[in-house]
């Protein structure tokens, strides 16, 4: 296995404009997190997936994202109409459901809005 | 929501020298882990480890989850070691994890 892979790697995008990450997680992993960073900060939750059931979302989801895991494979995470404060690095992560809960992080999308 | 603090935020080490980093956390938690960020941003899990003590190599961390905190050692430090650590919990194996604001090392020869 390849470990969890991402694409594009980077995305620079006009403000106003919808975007799309891919998140391909570790093929026995069950669970799947995407993550917001921003430069300085930790990583900060914004949705999970456990299979194809979206479990919970953080108040940092705005209305403007969605993600999506259909049939419990690969993810994707849409920004609509993207806005400056969305520039950050997206990671997607992801682990097991039971015993050793160990995260798995891809290399993350760098996404700029201009 | 659960609080993770990370001590110190900046660290400055001669190669070779050992370090202790500490991660302190606000609630009750059963899973707990540390990761190292490198200089291009990638995020390498370096330990799940909710209790008791692990080592790799020349890391190794222990964590005393009655009070609420957690230990990672760096021993014999190299200049590949440079980036930032960060320690994230959670309450139990079915919530996502809370990440700490890290500590950044930087290791210089």
């Amino acid at each position: 296995d390849t470990g969890v892979s991402q694409n594009p790697r980077h995305k620079i995008t006009k403000r106003g404009q919808n975007v799309t990450f891919r998140c391909d997680p570790i093929s026995e992993h069950n669970r799947l997190y995407w993550y917001r960073q921003t430069l300085g900060q930790g990583p900060e939750f914004l949705t999970y997936f456990q299979n194809e059931a979206q479990l919970e979302k953080s108040r940092l989801l705005s209305d403007r994202f969605s993600a999506e895991r259909p049939k419990g494979s690969f993810s994707t995470l849409e920004i609509q109409r993207t806005e400056q404060g969305d520039s950050a690095m997206y990671l997607c992560a992801s682990s097991k459901t039971a015993g050793n809960y160990g995260y798995t992080f891809g290399s993350g999308t760098r996404l700029t809005v201009v | 929501g659960i609080q993770v603090e990370q001590s110190p935020p900046d660290l400055i080490l001669q190669e070779g020298a050992n370090s202790t980093l500490r991660c302190n956390f606000s609630d009750s938690v059963n899973n707990l882990q540390w990761f190292h960020q490198n200089p291009w941003g990638q995020l390498i899990n370096l330990f799940y480890i909710p209790s008791g003590t692990k080592q790799n190599g020349r890391l190794s961390a222990t964590t005393v989850a009655t009070e609420r905190y957690s230990l990672l050692y760096i021993s014999s430090s190299q200049t590949t070691d440079s980036g930032v650590y960060f320690c994230a919990v959670a309450n139990s194996g079915n919530t996502p994890l809370v990440f700490g604001k890290g500590t950044r090392l930087s290791v210089i020869a």
